[in-house]
């Protein structure tokens, strides 16, 4: 089957811009989790999802960033006003409930000028 | 810190040797991950070891745990080219969300 898959792959933006990034988990997969890799350091986590719950938002860096789930799938993570230290590759996750493994998409590097 | 903490930073071996990454943590653990990611991208998950486990193995991998010491290896044996790639050792923490440490660069030349 399909795996998580990201778009776009690729993203440059001006200082001040928003911007969406979109994350399609894998089918039947009920948690949903957004990291963020800045170069040469680890992943941090963000954001997650688990079913009609509310949103793990403990991760967010500030309130410019958001992220939405839709229907229990697809999932938007926004960023306004982008800052050049929001430059990173930004890694969405799925699993199954109450699963410890996470299937990870290709990620979308996100270079803000 | 709640991260484990992968050592060394950078590995550089031979194709046909082994591959010892070791990952400490200062928590407790319910599992713990090894992942691997290859050129800054997506990550792939290779073996979880729960804290009841000591050691298990998937194909060439071989991971070990101990708990008394707060510590894991990944042992990658007759390394390849292919192995080429950034190692993460991740604990579960909370919410189901990981916390990664910041990997080990191995590079397995040809």
């Amino acid at each position: 089957g399909a795996g998580v898959s990201q778009s776009p792959s690729n993203k440059v933006t001006e200082k001040g811009k928003d911007v969406e990034l979109r994350c399609d988990p894998i089918s039947g997969h009920t948690a949903l989790y957004w990291y963020r890799q800045s170069l040469g350091q680890g992943l941090e986590f963000l954001i997650y999802f688990q079913g009609n719950s509310a949103p793990d938002k403990s991760g967010l860096p500030s309130d410019r960033f958001s992220a939405e789930r839709t229907g229990g799938s697809v999932s938007t993570l926004t960023i306004q006003r982008t800052q050049q230290e929001d430059s990173a590759v930004y890694l969405c996750a799925s699993s199954l409930p109450q699963a410890d493994t996470q299937y990870f998409g290709p990620g979308t590097r996100l270079t803000v000028l | 810190s709640q991260q484990g903490e992968e050592d060394p930073q950078a590995l550089s071996i031979q194709e046909g040797e082994n591959a010892t990454m070791n990952c400490s943590y200062k928590t407790s653990i319910n599992n713990l991950q090894w992942y691997r990611q290859n050129s800054g991208r997506g990550l792939v998950h290779l073996i979880l070891i729960r804290s009841n486990e000591r050691e298990k193995h998937s194909g060439r991998l071989r991971v070990t745990l101990d708990t008394s010491k707060k510590s894991s290896s990944l042992l990658i044996t007759a390394s390849r080219a292919a192995d080429t790639a950034s190692y993460f050792c991740a604990l579960l923490r909370g919410s189901e969300k990981l916390v990664f440490g910041k990997g080990t660069k191995l590079t397995v030349n040809p």
